[in-house]
């Protein structure tokens, strides 16, 4: 059994940074390919982008290219997700999700989410 | 907007079936595995349906899913009120080389 377990909320200014981490336990990080998903406010899900396991590489949605990076620790079975240049577009509530399967069959655990305030 | 076409709600009485569709194209529903996600307010999504017509363990089966080409249906039959919540679809992209979701349907039960 999966659980991932996300750190605590955000509050940032626009321009800054934050990174949101992910703690796997019940399985190693070494055995899932992890995924983040942010919701805004009242609105849809949205994917962000994560580990892609058929080339072995991070791959990102087009829309946060060259602002987000994802990393894992396997030490630690730690995903951490940074985004930068943080805009108020950006607040919303960040989950991790992850499967042991390719995407395509769905992300079957998710994290209890981050929620990210980005003010002034 | 998303590339995948849902209905912003849907509605029915307690033991009725509703449906919600969701439409894409080639690049995506007609090409890749169509999952379904239930979301309840507050809560992070659950996968409620995967690669179409499958039930993770734990979800009960008056929740089904059906594939036609570029097309997908959720079908929850035998409508409870603990059902109401909001529903994604989702699939891969071949052509966004993303994973995309629909924009959600809002079940309600009267």
């Amino acid at each position: 059994q999966v659980q991932l377990v996300q750190s605590g909320a955000e509050v940032k200014k626009p321009g800054a940074s934050v990174k949101v981490s992910c703690k796997v336990s019940g399985y190693s990080l070494t055995e899932l390919s992890m995924y983040w998903v942010r919701q805004a406010p009242g609105k849809g899900l949205e994917w962000m982008g994560g580990f892609d396991p058929q080339d072995g590489e991070t791959i990102y949605a087009q829309k946060f290219q060259g602002r987000v990076i994802m990393t894992e620790d396997t030490s630690t079975d730690t995903a951490y997700m940074e985004l930068r240049s943080l805009r108020s577009e950006d607040t919303g509530v960040y989950y991790c999700a992850s499967t042991i399967r390719p995407l395509f069959y769905g992300m079957d655990d998710w994290g209890q989410g981050t929620t990210v305030t980005v003010s002034s | 907007q998303s590339v995948l076409t849902q209905p912003p709600s849907a509605s029915g009485t307690p033991g009725q079936r509703v449906t919600i569709s969701c439409s894409g194209s080639s690049s995506n529903i007609g090409g890749n595995a169509l999952n379904w996600y239930q979301q309840f307010p507050g809560m992070a999504p659950k996968l409620l349906i995967y690669s179409n017509t499958q039930r993770p363990s734990g979800v009960p089966d008056r929740f089904s899913g059906s594939k036609s080409g570029t097309s997908a249906s959720l079908a929850i039959s035998g409508l409870q009120s603990e059902d109401e919540a909001d529903y994604y679809c989702a699939a891969w992209d071949d052509s966004l080389n993303a994973y995309v979701f629909g924009i959600g349907t809002t079940v309600t039960v009267l």
